[in-house]
């Protein structure tokens, strides 16, 4: 079956710790993952996706077929980074999978 | 651009009522979906529409029905609102499906509540 699991529902860290939030996928094909970002009352933006390999805003994400995993990292945590991050991933019918979302939450 | 467009942006529903949830996108794009968030859960897709005059079901469609009425709008009904239908809903939509990596863009959600 196809899914998507963020196994922390709340991440705490302080201001200038490095961040990793986890990402595991299942998916029999060849996976599309992204990292969509909602900061708060704002909508929900897509913030990386792996074909792209970039960084946004300090953060990178590398696809680990081997693990299935697709976690988001960021060396320094700032605050403005504070918000609820979702894994998704594209599956052959091009619909997203999401899964249950992260809250980051950087301390001062 | 406004983007995506959702309205309204809060409704109280009693158990019964109608409602339709509306979603407009002005990016030409083709694909339009409806999510509903729920806490712990994510978001879980309802129905989505590839292109338009075609509509599909996702994975939590009961209750729900849709309407692609043109490239721009794609609307959400509940016939018969139950209260395991409060939720936060969210439109979104993306160019054409078959290129790779294009993102889906959301609109800012409807908080529905139902009584």
């Amino acid at each position: 079956a196809q899914r998507v699991t963020q196994p922390e529902k709340l991440l705490s860290v302080f201001k200038g710790a490095p961040v990793e939030l986890k990402c595991n996928y299942s998916y029999s094909g060849s996976p599309e993952l992204f990292w969509y970002v909602q900061y708060s009352r704002q909508r929900l933006q897509l913030l990386l996706r792996h074909i792209s390999r970039e960084s946004i805003k300090g953060f990178t994400a590398d696809l680990n077929k081997g693990e299935t995993s697709f976690h988001l990292k960021k060396p320094f945590a700032q605050e403005e980074d504070s918000a609820m991050y979702y894994c998704a991933l594209r599956d052959s019918s091009y619909k997203l999978i999401f899964g249950s979302g992260t809250r980051l939450l950087v301390r001062p | 651009n406004a983007g995506v467009t959702q309205t309204p942006k809060f409704q109280v529903l009693k158990t019964g009522q109608s409602m339709t949830l509306q979603c407009a996108q002005d990016m030409n794009h083709n694909s339009m979906y409806w999510y509903r968030q729920d806490p712990g859960m994510g978001l879980r897709l309802i129905y989505y529409s590839a292109s338009e005059g075609t509509t599909d079901k996702g994975e939590v469609p009961n209750g729900y029905n849709v309407s692609r009425l043109n490239k721009r709008e794609f609307s959400l009904r509940l016939e018969s609102a139950a209260p395991s239908q409060t939720s936060v809903y969210f439109c979104a939509s993306s160019a054409r499906p078959r290129q790779g990596g294009q993102p889906q863009h959301f609109g800012d959600g409807t908080r529905l509540s139902i009584l």
